[in-house]
């Protein structure tokens, strides 16, 4: 399948720090990026996207980077908060000729925050 | 603001049974997603309607699965006969439009569905 979890990468770090989590995706049609935080029961939660025509985008605490030339994005956390302990996925708004969109989601990263 | 609603938000049933899950989306969306979510696959896009109308099903996996959207504030997703390995939790998700279908998307709180 296009999305497959069998393992959940982790990154593990200390209340305060700055987190970095990181996405590669394949298809360099894709135009659109979303980062989600999923919080254990919970439904995904939108945090930040950025369209392909960008390289930086900044929210709240939050700064997602796009790099075209590598395909690859990252969500940056700035001090870290135990309330920021979750899985976050990026996903892809990845074209398949003509009209035809479909959103593919990585398989997730889990963010431990140390207090 | 009620948020996505989805309901049950647990399931259990036998091999070969019927389930209906549903989904009343946020007031004013006009994108309605069902995604499926497992530990083997991530999480699956299964179909999206736009104005009720089902734009894309290609990720629904069988013809056992169906959705449905009679208007704008109901959305059903059936499995039938359900079978153990359709066990997962189940997202909806409604999004408003301009700028396109993926864009901000709310997610319910999911269904989570165990066959036995």
């Amino acid at each position: 399948g296009e999305s497959v979890g069998l393992h959940l990468p982790t990154l593990s770090v200390q209340e305060g720090d700055n987190s970095i989590i990181n996405c590669a995706y394949s298809n360099s049609a894709s135009d659109y990026f979303i980062w989600y935080k999923q919080e254990s029961g919970k439904g995904p939660q939108f945090i930040i996207d950025i369209r392909s025509n960008m390289d930086k985008r900044q929210g709240q605490r939050v700064t997602v980077l796009l790099n075209k030339t590598v395909k690859h994005l990252s969500l940056q956390i700035a001090a870290t908060q135990p309330g920021d302990s979750a899985v976050y996925f990026c996903a892809e708004n990845r074209k398949y000729g003509g009209a035809t969109n479909k959103l593919i989601f990585g398989t997730g990263t889990l963010l431990a925050v140390q207090p | 603001d009620a948020g996505v609603i989805q309901s049950p938000r647990h399931e259990v049933t036998e091999m070969g049974q019927e389930v209906t899950l549903r989904c009343k989306p946020i007031s004013g969306h006009d994108y309605l997603f069902w995604y499926r979510q497992t530990m083997m696959r991530g999480l699956e896009l299964l179909i999206y309607f736009n104005n009720n109308v089902p734009i894309d099903d290609s990720g629904m996996p069988e013809d056992r699965f169906s959705a449905k959207m009679p208007n704008a504030s109901f959305s059903t997703l059936k499995i039938q006969p359900s079978e153990p390995r359709d066990s997962a939790v189940y997202f909806c998700a409604s999004s408003p439009s301009g700028g396109g279908p993926f864009n901000e998307q709310f997610f319910g709180p999911g269904t989570r569905l165990t066959v036995l």
